[in-house]
């Protein structure tokens, strides 16, 4: 089974702190992506990697970015935080490139106070 | 680009059948998936069904795509106390992987 593993399932941070989230796939799979998940918004996409060292804006990447140094690791930085980035944090990887079919991670809940 | 939508709650008792509706935008949308989300985890990929087929069964799954009217539909039957969760509706273009997520569908089975 594919597993998606994200290191901190709730942090508490404060206004202005830097952010790190991690996320480690253990399938070898190219796509790694990073959503954020608010209540009857769904999940919208802030960064996705098709390759090592390779990033590319998703719709809301203000405010945040990526580092994808290995294959398997893909975190996601947030430089300032801020009390409109308290959320849900999803992480996913795919193996190909044409299809829908993600297998996501447990998600990181991030409170900004 | 894309937009997905989706009603945001749906009560059903136990053992009746759940049809949780989605309506979609891009009319080039090639993949249309259903994700499942449980208390505390992440998305599951439950089904999914290429733009070119009608219906697509999967044991109490079953998909109905209206191309025409961009509709999607995911009907559980005989829906157990282990369906309640949220369920989200996703589309993707043929060229790269970019989903686009509705806004999920709580869904509470009442014994």
């Amino acid at each position: 089974d594919v597993k998606v593993t994200q290191s901190s399932r709730y942090l508490v941070k404060r206004t202005g702190e830097k952010v790190f989230l991690e996320c480690v796939q253990d399938m070898d799979h190219e796509n790694m992506f990073w959503y954020r998940q608010d209540p009857g918004l769904g999940l919208r996409l802030i960064y996705f990697s098709y390759d090592v060292k390779m990033k590319e804006k998703g719709d809301i990447p203000e405010g945040y970015s990526v580092s994808r140094e290995k294959k398997e690791r893909f975190s996601l930085i947030l430089e300032s935080a801020s009390t409109n980035q308290t959320s849900m944090y999803l992480c996913a990887s795919s193996l190909t490139q044409s299809t829908g079919e993600l297998f996501f991670g447990e998600g990181s809940r991030l409170t900004v106070l | 680009g894309e937009d997905v939508e989706q009603s945001l709650f749906l009560s059903v008792r136990e053992g009746d059948s759940s049809v949780i509706n989605c309506t979609y935008t891009d009319s080039s949308s090639t993949y249309l998936y259903w994700y499942k989300q449980e208390p505390g985890a992440g998305l599951q990929l439950l089904t999914y069904i290429f733009s070119n087929m009608d219906m697509k069964q999967d044991q109490r799954l079953t998909v109905l795509l209206n191309k025409k009217d961009k509709h999607l539909s995911l009907r559980i039957a005989d829906t157990q106390t282990g369906d309640s969760a949220i369920y989200f509706c996703a589309a993707v273009k043929a060229a790269g992987n970019k989903l686009t997520f509705g806004g999920g569908t709580r869904v509470l089975v009442k014994p």
